[in-house]
């Protein structure tokens, strides 16, 4: 079975300063994972997918991912946050075929000024 | 806008009424899921289709739900005799599926419909 496990419901930074989001999974098989966003009043966007053709992973926006199988981790990074990544992150692993998708819990980013 | 757009962006509906939403995918999408997300949770995934056929129903809520694509464009989810439980937002994605690998079919979401139910 799959899952995604994100570590924490709410992440604080201040502008300017490196952000991490948390996630680790399970998956019987190689997982696809994914990260998306969500705004307010918006569709879930996608920001990175791993595909393993590479375990560091760069999406939209200037965010990073990095796969470590040994650890099951695929955590969201970004150097510098910015007022405009205040948004719900979801980390997401899919299921061989691509056809279900399982969502973590989310993580609340809040950018300080 | 060329996205996923889902009608309405809002219901509220008394306890008991049926209430229906329909979805429509990206043109050339040949997928389109259903979720339902509830507050402080991530979406969960409820069924799907490929062009008109339902290829997965076994994780909607209940009997009251059903889905339907019948032209295998637009998507409708009907919920019947809602309960205040039903309270969610139900999102929509579409995806281009080619039988390739999983992360080549990348869903991609609409903005809701947000349902209370009183």
């Amino acid at each position: 079975a799959q899952s995604v496990t994100q570590l924490d419901s709410h992440v604080s930074v201040s502008e300017g300063t490196p952000v991490l989001l948390r996630c680790n999974y399970s998956s019987s098989y190689s997982p696809s994972l994914f990260w998306y966003v969500q705004h307010p009043n918006k569709g879930l966007q996608l920001l990175l997918k791993y595909t393993s053709a590479a375990t560091l992973v760069k999406g939209i926006n200037g965010f990073e991912a990095e796969f470590k199988k040994s650890e099951t981790s695929f955590h969201l990074t970004k150097p510098s946050a910015h007022m405009s990544d205040a948004a719900e992150y979801f980390c997401v692993v899919s299921e061989l075929t691509g056809n279900q998708f399982y969502f973590g819990t989310g993580t609340s980013l809040t950018v300080i000024p | 806008d060329t996205g996923v757009s889902q009608d309405p962006r809002h219901k509220i509906t008394k306890r008991g009424q049926n209430v229906t939403f329909r979805c429509d995918p990206i043109s050339e999408h040949n997928r389109l899921y259903w979720y339902r997300q509830t507050l402080g949770q991530g979406p969960e995934f409820l069924t799907y289709f490929q062009n008109e056929a339902q290829l997965e129903k076994s994780r909607l809520l209940s009997d009251r739900f059903s889905a339907e694509r019948p032209k295998g464009s637009f998507s409708t989810l009907e919920i019947q005799r809602t309960e205040q439980g039903d309270s969610a937002m139900y999102l929509c994605a579409s995806s281009l599926y080619s039988g390739g690998w999983a992360g080549e079919n990348i869903q991609y979401f609409g903005a809701g419909t947000r349902l209370s139910v009183l």
